[in-house]
């Protein structure tokens, strides 16, 4: 069975500090992995997929197989940043359904 | 930017009851999914819906649960008899064929059973 686990409910950092949102999966095929994000009273929307290895508002995220992990990071923390962050697991067989983490909220402090 | 959309925004039923929430795709997608979120917990994968029949579905989507495109824009999740328990948000979303595996999410609707 495919589980996300987001550790953390609640992270509270202050604007400028460093970020790093934890995620660890639990898969038995090839991961694909994303993190979504839904700021205040907004949809769910996808930030940035591991397959694409890119950055998206200056946030990266790595996979690393070895330790099962997908950590989402950013150097210096903006007001802006303030959201719920879902890891997510897609499923790269059938239909790919996502699987979601519980989300950790993210509070920059100014 | 073409989005899902979802209606309504918020829908208050009495147990036993039955609710239809409705889902607007995106116009070239061609895979539908439902979720939900009970207030507090994670969101959870209910059905997957491609070539106008379920193609995966959860636990959670038992006999009171179904879907539908019945005219090829809406996409519906019909709740036949709603308990208390099925108080949640539910988020649609759509992914295009080639996608590779990003869906597309509406806002919500916020179901209350009483």
């Amino acid at each position: 069975a495919q589980r996300v686990t987001q550790p953390e409910k609640l992270l509270s950092v202050f604007k400028g500090a460093p970020v790093e949102l934890k995620c660890n999966y639990s898969y038995s095929g090839s991961p694909e992995l994303f993190w979504y994000v839904q700021y205040s009273r907004q949809r769910l929307q996808l930030l940035l997929r591991h397959i694409s290895r890119e950055s998206i508002k200056g946030f990266t995220a790595d996979l690393n197989k070895g330790e099962t992990s997908f950590h989402l990071k950013k150097p210096f923390a903006q007001e802006e940043d303030s959201a719920m962050y879902y890891c997510a697991l897609g499923d790269s067989g059938g239909y790919q359904k996502v699987t979601f983490g519980t989300g950790t909220k993210l509070q920059v402090i100014p | 930017e073409p989005e899902v959309t979802q209606t309504p925004s918020h829908q208050v039923t009495q147990m036993g009851q039955e609710v239809i929430l409705r889902c607007v795709p995106i116009s070239n997608h061609l895979y539908f999914y439902w979720y939900r979120q009970i207030l507090g917990q994670k969101v959870e994968f209910l059905v997957s819906f491609y070539n106008n029949e379920i193609s995966e579905k959860s636990e959670i989507f038992d006999d009171q649960f179904s879907v539908e495109r019945p005219d090829g824009s809406n996409f519906t999740l019909k709740i036949r008899s709603t308990k208390l328990e099925d108080s949640a948000m539910y988020f649609c979303a759509s992914r295009p064929l080639s996608s590779y595996n990003e869906q597309f999410f509406g806002p919500g609707t916020r179901l209350t059973v009483l």
